[in-house]
């Protein structure tokens, strides 16, 4: 069976602090994407990177960087000097297999609040 | 980029009453899409997967009689809420993909409040 695991339900930091949100996955697939999503208080889910079980290439993107591990099934979630405007809810999710539909499976989600 | 509508951003409305929510994909043919729901401080649950011209597939656990869905075409699917309850009150988001190996594009979601 496919889980995403996210441990962590609430982080609370202090402006200008780096914070990595952790992410655990299951699946017997070899072929799979991994996602991290924020979602603010609005509501709406922000993409904010896909990454396919081939390519095992850490991401930087500005301030977010990712950590993929194949060996420990992790997907972990790094933002370097804070914001306040980082504050939400953030997901990690799972799409599995080729024959799959398409439709994600998302961790419970970690809580990011960024105090000033 | 792909951007995905859903309407309306927010529903009140008497217990007992129907709701319909609309999900449209923009700017691509959606061949598939899903529909989401999430509780207060809780995870996004599929609810089920709909596929233009035929049945939705609905995940285990989720009335299909209860949660209506259309997807008459390319570009848009509908979830009716019938007989909505104070227990339907939930966050619904909907989503949206040109195939299977291609990327999702969530809507804004739907605030739905039954009193």
């Amino acid at each position: 069976a496919q889980k995403v695991t996210q441990a962590q339900t609430e982080i609370s930091v202090v402006e200008k602090e780096d914070v990595t949100l952790d992410c655990v996955y299951e699946t017997r697939d070899t072929t799979y994407y991994l996602f991290w999503y924020k979602q603010p208080p609005s509501g709406e889910l922000v993409f904010l990177i896909r990454r396919n079980s081939f390519d095992e290439q850490n991401e930087i993107s500005g301030r977010y960087s990712w950590n993929f591990q194949k060996s420990t099934s992790s997907f972990n979630f790094t933002i370097t000097a804070s914001q306040v405007v980082d504050s939400a809810v953030y997901f990690c999710a799972l799409r599995w297999g080729s024959s799959n539909t398409g439709k994600l499976i998302f961790g419970q989600g970690t809580t990011l609040q960024v105090k000033p | 980029g792909a951007v995905v509508s859903q309407h309306p951003s927010r529903v009140i409305c008497k217990s007992g009453t129907s709701v319909k929510i609309e999900c449209r994909s923009l700017d691509f043919q959606a061949t598939t899409m899903f529909w989401y729901r999430q509780f207060p401080k809780q995870s996004l649950m599929l609810m089920a997967t709909s596929n233009e011209g035929s049945k939705a597939t609905y995940e285990q656990g989720v009335e299909k009689d209860k949660f209506l869905i259309n997807h008459a075409s390319l570009t848009l699917s509908t979830l009716t809420v019938t007989s909505a309850h104070p227990e339907d009150s939930s966050f619904y988001i909907c989503s949206a993909t040109s195939g299977s190996n291609q990327p999702q594009h969530f809507g804004d979601g739907t605030r739905l409040s039954i009193l």
